[in-house]
């Protein structure tokens, strides 16, 4: 059975400050994808990053940056230069292969505090 | 381009009436998703349908939940009865299946509070 774990429930930085969201795996499948989604307080789901298990390259976008390693299962998040519009829940998200690969298996979630 | 549409955004209804959310998903979207969440149980995928065609209802909780997809623009999640434990919020998302495990969009969410 697949699992992602959040282990960090909530983070608080001041702003300008780096910060990394930490995601672990567990998938018996070779080929796997994963997410990151972001909920801000208004509360819709908002699609960040998907990466299939077969690029392990590491992804900027902005301030935003993945690291994917296979090795340790992780697929951690960092927000370079944090500002208030970041705070919000961030969700790590695995989809299998098998069967269609389209059920999402969520981490439980981060809170990110971001105060000025 | 219009995202994901939910209605109603809000419901409160009381114990035993029947409640019924609805979703437009993104036009040209073949799949669609409706999830769950609640603080206990974080985001819980209900049922998922391809083309119109239910694949997956394992993570429907019980018969009083049933969902339906007639058309390639419409769903809806029907709770009958509602009990106070079906309080949530609950989304519904659409992607485009043209390759394995294509990104989720999601709607704004109902969140339903049942009395």
């Amino acid at each position: 059975a697949q699992k992602v774990t959040q282990a960090q429930t909530e983070i608080s930085v001041v702003e300008k400050e780096d910060v990394t969201l930490d995601c672990v795996y567990e998938t018996r499948d070779t080929t796997y994808y994963l997410f990151w989604y972001k909920q801000p307080p208004s509360g819709e789901l908002v699609f960040l990053i998907r990466r299939n298990s077969f690029d392990e390259q590491n992804e900027i976008s902005g301030r935003y940056s993945w690291n994917f390693q296979k090795s340790t299962s992780s697929f951690n998040f960092t927000i370079t230069a944090s500002q208030v519009v970041d705070s919000a829940v961030y969700f790590c998200a695995l989809s299998e292969a098998a069967g269609g690969g389209n059920k999402l298996t969520f981490g439980t979630g981060t809170q990110l505090k971001v105060e000025l | 381009d219009a995202g994901v549409i939910q209605s109603p955004r809000h419901e409160v209804t009381e114990m035993g009436q029947e409640v019924t959310l609805r979703c437009k998903p993104i036009s040209g979207h073949n799949s669609l998703f409706w999830y769950r969440q609640t603080m206990m149980r974080g985001l819980e995928l209900l049922i998922y349908f391809n083309n119109n065609v239910p694949i997956d209802d394992s993570g429907m909780p019980e018969d009083r939940f049933s969902a339906k997809m007639p058309n390639a623009s419409f769903s809806t999640l029907k709770i009958q009865p509602s009990e106070p434990r079906d309080s949530a919020v609950y989304f519904c998302a659409s992607s485009l299946r043209d390759r394995l495990a294509a990104e989720q969009y999601f709607g704004p969410g109902t969140r339903l509070t049942v009395t």
